[in-house]
């Protein structure tokens, strides 16, 4: 069965560069979440979106911003790195099912800042 | 102030010795609470979600339970391959999600 995509799965930048990351939810999935993992930390959760719009809002970052496009895949844009930006950043796409939100997470990207 | 907690930490147990997780909240208003398996390096896993108290969920060994303040994991006879992170997050009906630090379950052949 098909996956949450996530690409690139690893990516290296310098302090103060931008990053963009993607994501390609399972087919006819309506929401997509996006969260942040700090090395041994829970994940914190950044910004969700329902049918192509901005649905929930969390901790995410001024620096940062998302969206997500027709074709349902959402990217996250990240500017002006920080060093404690450095985590790994996972997406999640979800439907609702016989009364219950089911939540798939992709493999993650891994962003390390110089 | 809303936050999620989670016990214990770490749990070692021999297989096939039964025990429950803990998930405790103060999160004002809930729309769902979530359980994850997450393993080194790698996307948690969904289990379930639960909306209302006294709801249950089963799913093999697991069954996961929701009170108005907690809920509960609970793995009977654990296996080996049981071994990994168990996550719960709270939806929130502020739109915030709110995750627990995880508790570490190692079970012993």
């Amino acid at each position: 069965a098909a996956g949450v995509i996530q690409s690139p799965r690893h990516l290296i930048k310098e302090k103060r560069e931008t990053a963009t990351l993607k994501c390609y939810p399972i087919p006819r999935h309506d929401t997509v979440y996006w969260y942040q993992q700090g090395p041994g930390q829970d994940p914190q959760f950044l910004i969700s979106f329902y049918e192509k719009m901005q649905s929930d809002k969390g901790s995410i970052p001024d620096r940062f911003s998302a969206q997500q496009f027709s074709d349902y895949h959402s990217e996250l844009n990240m500017s002006s790195l920080e060093l404690g930006d450095s985590a790994l950043y996972f997406c999640a796409s979800s439907y609702w099912t016989d009364s219950t939100d089911t939540q798939y997470f992709g493999p993650g990207t891994r962003l390390t800042v110089l | 102030e809303d936050q999620v907690t989670q016990s214990p930490e770490a749990l070692r147990l021999q297989e096939g010795e039964s025990s429950s997780l803990n998930c405790s909240y103060t999160v004002s208003g809930l729309r769902g609470l979530f359980w994850y398996r997450q393993d080194p390096g790698k996307g948690p896993e969904f289990l379930f979600t639960l909306y209302s108290a006294g709801e249950e969920k089963e799913k093999e060994r697991l069954k996961a339970t929701l009170t108005k303040k907690e809920s509960f994991l609970h793995i009977t006879a654990p296996k080996p391959e049981d071994s990994a992170t168990y996550l719960c997050a709270v939806h929130q009906t502020g739109n915030q999600f709110y995750f627990g630090t995880g508790t570490s379950l190692t079970v012993i052949p």
